[in-house]
């Protein structure tokens, strides 16, 4: 099975502060999400990455950056952050289409912003 | 707006009973897979499907395969550990494997 594993798993930051959400995955998958879950929204998609190197926007990419330096580890950046951006924040990796794999999830990171 | 409908939002369940969960898409999709979150907040995999229909146990989820707009879960003979949020995610027909979350069911399952 494969692991994708998430830090921290809990995170209080203040407005305006830098926050940097770590995920970490070891069954050499390709792609990579960074999702967030908020009451209401389901979990929607803020950044995803094919391989090393490389970062694209999802749907609701706007105040988070994103960052893969290898294929094991893709960050999500929050260089300001804002109380909007408290939520659940999901790392998921895959292999689709390419293996027939389905998505793989971390535990989940709580933020909350103050 | 949203991609995916699932239905119903809520649903209680006595212990022994059927029932079932479903998602409709706005477009056709290419593949569906169902999700379980649990007291925890951990995302369980289900099901993964690019058509027909797969049973694991209790569980058995079916992707129409002619348009490929909808999917369902049922639940047959309902357990208390069933209880949790489901979610089905669609992946779109769109150059990247991007999936759309349905907003969920909370399934309560009672003695």
């Amino acid at each position: 099975e494969a692991a994708v594993t998430q830090s921290p798993r809990n995170k209080v930051a203040v407005t305006g502060g830098k926050v940097t959400l770590s995920c970490n995955q070891t069954n050499n998958h390709n792609n990579m999400y960074w999702y967030r879950q908020d009451t209401g929204h389901g979990l929607r998609l803020i950044h995803y990455s094919y391989g090393a190197g490389s970062t694209e926007k999802g749907d609701i990419p706007d105040g988070y950056k994103a960052s893969r330096p290898s294929q094991e580890n893709f960050s999500l950046i929050l260089e300001l952050a804002t109380p909007s951006q408290t939520s659940v924040y999901f790392c998921a990796s895959g292999d689709l289409p390419v293996s027939n794999e389905r998505l793989f999830f971390g535990h989940g990171t709580k933020l909350s912003v103050l | 707006g949203d991609q995916v409908e699932q239905s119903p939002s809520a649903l209680s369940l006595h212990e022994g009973t059927d029932s079932a969960l479903r998602c409709n898409f706005t477009t056709t999709m290419r593949s569906v897979q169902w999700f379980r979150q649990n007291s925890r907040g951990s995302l369980i995999s289900l099901f993964y499907l690019a058509s027909g229909t797969k049973e694991n146990g209790r569980l058995k989820s079916a992707f129409d395969s002619k348009e490929r707009r909808y999917s369902t879960l049922h639940i047959r003979d309902a357990q208390l550990e069933d209880s949790g949020t489901y979610f089905c995610a669609a992946e779109a027909n769109t150059g990247y494997q991007n999936f759309y979350f349905g907003k969920g069911t909370s399934l309560t399952v009672i003695p």
